[in-house]
């Protein structure tokens, strides 16, 4: 296991389908994220799991969105009724703690184009 | 107005140019982290730093708490550094980072 890997790496769907995304993180890595990004913006925080407890929940996360880590590995990111603004780069992140800072580790990315 | 912001947003230059992205926020930080990302959406990163100053090859990151600032310096610039770069912010007692827009930087040869 050399680092986070998520799947797909891109997905297109019409609008009003559903999507799941999975993250795989680094084993040893107790907290995963989920973040989205825009083109031109930098990442938004979308949600946070410390082993299989969601922890946190962005505002941008609307009820359309949920979020899995059933058994404190791997992750599933769903989005129902696919929406244009939808459209981005979904991000995971696994981290461990050093020095009173997480230190994470990105995957490369599921990137979302909804028609 | 975001918490993190970055200046400039996107920079040009040629290679062999010393450059300096910026970096400054508004709360109280536990970290600072400089993040690379290449086309395609890979998030590398580069430095993590809650003090004075790390350097790893030609990049050097340093940060001022009490002026809430942080830069990060390439020297010798080169193609391959073109990528966006971002900070990010470990908020004091939060488990998040908050990003900057990130800066997109091109060096040409």
């Amino acid at each position: 296991d050399t680092g986070v890997s998520q799947n797909p790496r891109h997905k297109i769907t019409k609008r009003g389908q559903n999507v799941t995304f999975r993250c795989d993180p680094i084993s040893e890595h107790n907290r995963l994220y989920w973040y989205r990004q825009t083109l031109g913006q930098g990442p938004e925080f979308l949600t946070y799991f410390q082993n299989e407890a969601q922890l946190e929940k962005s505002r941008l996360l609307s009820d359309r969105f949920s979020a899995e880590r059933p058994k404190g590995s791997f992750s599933t990111l769903e989005i129902q009724r696919t929406e244009q603004g939808d459209s981005a780069m979904y991000l995971c992140a696994s981290s461990f703690w050093l020095s009173g800072a997480n230190v994470l580790t990105f995957g490369a990315g599921s990137r979302l184009t909804v028609l | 107005k975001n918490e993190v912001e970055q200046s400039p947003q996107n920079l040009t230059a040629q290679e062999g140019e010393f450059i300096t992205i910026n970096c400054s926020y508004s709360v109280g930080i536990s970290a600072l982290h400089w993040l690379q990302q290449h086309p395609g959406g890979g998030i590398v990163s580069l430095f993590m730093l809650s003090s004075g100053k790390k350097k790893h090859g030609r990049l050097i990151a340093t940060i001022n708490i009490q002026e809430k600032h942080s830069s990060l310096h390439i020297t010798a610039s080169h193609p391959r550094d073109s990528a966006v770069y971002i900070c990010a912010a470990h908020i004091q007692g939060a488990q998040k980072l908050v990003f900057g827009q990130g800066t997109r930087l091109t060096i040409n040869p």
